[in-house]
């Protein structure tokens, strides 16, 4: 069965420090790994994606990394805002359409 | 905003009541989906529609019933709900089936 599993599952964290989370997948086969931003109250918003041959890739603050071998994949948060306090989905494709989502690590940032 | 609108964005509704969720994308996307997101869960798809067919059902209970009169519109009537239903109701859409989706706000929808 495909899973996506993400730790932690909530972290509290100071502003300005850095941050990572994890998501552990076992879709196969695997297309690519995307993750989302998901403010409360709003839908999920796209902050990567990545592709089975890349290792990394960043959008400002935020960046990703994929180990296609182990089938992990983390978030780097550098010097945290209060704006980061979210959820952070992380969503892998699979063959066809279908994608699998995790649950979900729910950020705080606190000042 | 990502080009894709839902209303309302909040409903409470009576376990007889019928009601109806809209989505809207401004994006030209082929490919609209409607999710369910309850709590501590991850999100789970309920429909997907492709040029305004109907190509998935993710074995959703028949109280939902979905509706797509063109590509731009998206609609989930419901009835005779149960309160296990409360949940965040999403809408995304995508250029074709299978590329990235764009969520919009949600319904919060709570069953009374």
């Amino acid at each position: 069965k495909n899973q996506v599993e993400q730790s932690p599952q909530s972290l509290i964290i100071l502003e300005g420090k850095n941050c990572t989370l994890q998501c552990n997948y076992t879709v196969s086969p695997f297309s690519n790994l995307r993750w989302y931003k998901q403010d409360t109250g709003r839908g999920p918003v796209s902050l990567t994606i990545m592709t089975f041959s890349e290792n990394t890739k960043s959008n400002g603050r935020y960046t990703a990394t994929l180990d296609a071998d182990t089938k992990q994949s983390s978030l780097h948060i550098t010097a945290s805002q209060l704006s980061d306090s979210a959820s952070y989905i992380c969503v892998v494709r699979g063959s066809g359409y279908a994608l699998n989502f995790g649950k979900g690590t729910s950020l705080l940032v606190t000042p | 905003e990502t080009g894709v609108t839902q209303t309302p964005r909040h409903l409470v509704m009576g376990m007889t009541n019928k009601k109806s969720l809209k989505c809207e994308q401004h994006l030209g996307h082929n490919a609209m989906y409607w999710y369910k997101q309850s709590a501590k869960k991850p999100l789970e798809l309920m429909f997907v529609y492709s040029l305004e067919e109907r190509v998935e059902n993710n074995s959703v209970p028949s109280r939902f019933s979905p509706e797509c009169p063109n590509s731009s519109h998206l609609f989930l009537h419901l009835h005779t709900l149960q309160p296990e239903d409360s949940a965040l109701y999403l809408c995304a859409s995508s250029p074709l089936i299978g590329y990235e989706q764009y969520f919009g706000p949600g319904t919060r929808l709570t069953v009374t």
